[in-house]
């Protein structure tokens, strides 16, 4: 059974840092790596999605990582602003678990200004 | 945002009472899922849809039914709410199965008292 693991569970920073949040998955035989940011009371919003074959995405100041044979993928945030402060999710689907999205318990990220 | 409208959006229910959760969807996308997420828990699949009439379980699906008997409608029902079925519930869309983005709607908070 997949499993998916996020660390740190809890993360504050000051404006301005770069910042890294890891994600671990127990099966590399996944279809893609999919980030989401969630704001309290909200819903999810995808954030990037990396395909299997490849080995990053990038989307203004954020940057994913993946290393399928490792089982892991790595957030960075450049620059963070206190607009980033949200939790954060990753989510893999997997070939032997169907259409499923197994998720991490996510990274709540405060950026204090 | 995706074109994904969740009703209601807040729900206060009774023991032993019927509840059913509407997902609709805009973007003509084949696949449909309910999730719930739970606190130590994280989002969870109940059960998916893969065309119209076509559904099947996830994860925690024991207490859940679900229909499609349109393309852009997901009906999540408990049959009869206990408790353990407060929870938040999300329903997701993508445009097919392994690889593709999945977009989340904006949640259902669901209360049985």
């Amino acid at each position: 059974k997949q499993e998916v693991t996020q660390i740190p569970a809890a993360l504050s920073v000051p404006e301005g840092e770069n910042l890294v949040l890891n994600c671990s998955f127990t099966d590399s035989a996944i279809y893609n790596l999919q980030w989401f940011r969630q704001d309290p009371g909200k819903g999810l919003t995808s954030l990037l999605l990396i395909q299997s074959s490849q080995r990053e995405q990038t989307s203004g100041r954020l940057n994913a990582s993946l290393d399928k044979s490792s089982g892991r993928s790595t957030l960075y945030i450049a620059a963070s602003q206190p607009g980033d402060s949200a939790t954060y999710l990753c989510a893999v689907s997997s070939d032997n678990a169907g259409n499923m999205l197994t998720f991490g318990g996510g990274t709540r990220l405060m950026v204090k200004p | 945002d995706a074109g994904i409208t969740q009703s209601p959006r807040h729900k206060v229910t009774e023991t032993g009472t019927p509840v059913t959760l509407r997902c609709h969807q805009t973007e003509n996308h084949r696949y449909m899922y309910w999730y719930r997420q739970d606190p130590g828990h994280g989002l969870r699949l109940i059960h998916y849809s893969y065309g119209v009439k076509d559904t099947d379980k996830g994860e925690v699906s024991d207490g859940y039914s679900v229909s499609r008997s349109k393309t852009e409608d997901f009906l999540l029902t408990l049959e009869s709410a206990t408790s353990s079925q407060t929870s938040v519930y999300f329903c997701a869309i993508s445009v097919s199965q392994g690889g593709a983005e999945a977009f989340f709607g904006q949640g259902t908070r669901l209360t049985v008292v």
